[in-house]
């Protein structure tokens, strides 16, 4: 069974940063491309990045080009996200999701972790 | 990046309604599209992939269509565990993008 779990979100000030780390298990996590999507409070899904399947390509999010850092380690089945100067209308839920093998589609999500940029 | 627009935002309909949600993408995407489904404090689920396969375990009730720039989502007969919000996704093209969101309400 597919499972991801997110966990590094919280309560930061802004210009702070903060990592997020999904932790993935139940697939060959090294042959997926994998997807960082958040959803302010009340609002709508927002892609933000993602890799690219194996080809360690990376795609950004034009509101978090130059701030936001997608990397992974496959030998700890592991995907990160390095969020650097955020900002209030970072605040979300961040979730990390599993692309499909070929397509850029995603068929298994993580429960969620909140972030909240607030002084 | 490409936009995608839904409509109507909100639906209000009843046990056993059809209900259909429309997408459409500010250029072609031929049929790389995704349909989710969201319920309140939940991830979102997939539904349907390449604008009209229906993901496996997902009730026949759900289907897709639609090609280019114009794609629906169609519940046939409207069941309590329907209501829940919508989204629409394009994967033609990096930055990928959804729509706003369709909230299919009890009337």
């Amino acid at each position: 069974e597919v499972q991801l779990l997110e966990s590094g979100g919280g309560l930061v000030q802004p210009g702070g940063s903060l990592r997020l780390s999904c932790a993935a298990s139940g697939f060959t996590f090294s042959s997926y491309g994998m997807t960082w999507v958040r959803q302010a409070p009340g609002k709508g899904l927002e892609w933000v990045s993602g890799f690219g399947g194996s080809s360690g390509t990376t795609y950004y999010a034009d509101s978090v080009k130059g701030r936001f850092t997608i990397s992974r380690d496959n030998s700890k089945n592991t995907l990160y996200l390095q969020m650097n100067s955020l900002r209030a209308e970072d605040t979300a839920i961040y979730y990390c999701a599993k692309d499909t093998e070929t397509y850029r589609y995603f068929d298994h999500w993580g429960q969620g972790t909140l972030v909240t940029v607030s002084s | 990046d490409i936009q995608m627009t839904q409509s109507p935002s909100t639906l209000s309909a009843s046990v056993g309604d059809r209900v259909t949600i429309t997408c459409r993408a500010s250029q072609s995407i031929i049929d790389w599209l995704a349909w989710y489904q969201q319920k309140p404090g939940r991830a979102p689920k997939l539904l349907i992939y390449k604008a009209s396969t229906l993901e496996s375990g997902v009730p026949s009730r759900f289907s897709g269509s639609g090609s280019g720039t114009e794609f629906t989502l169609t519940i046939s007969s409207l069941q309590p565990d329907d209501f829940a919000t919508y989204y629409c996704q394009q994967y033609y093209r990096y930055g990928l993008t959804f729509g706003q969101g369709t909230k299919v309400e009890i009337k």
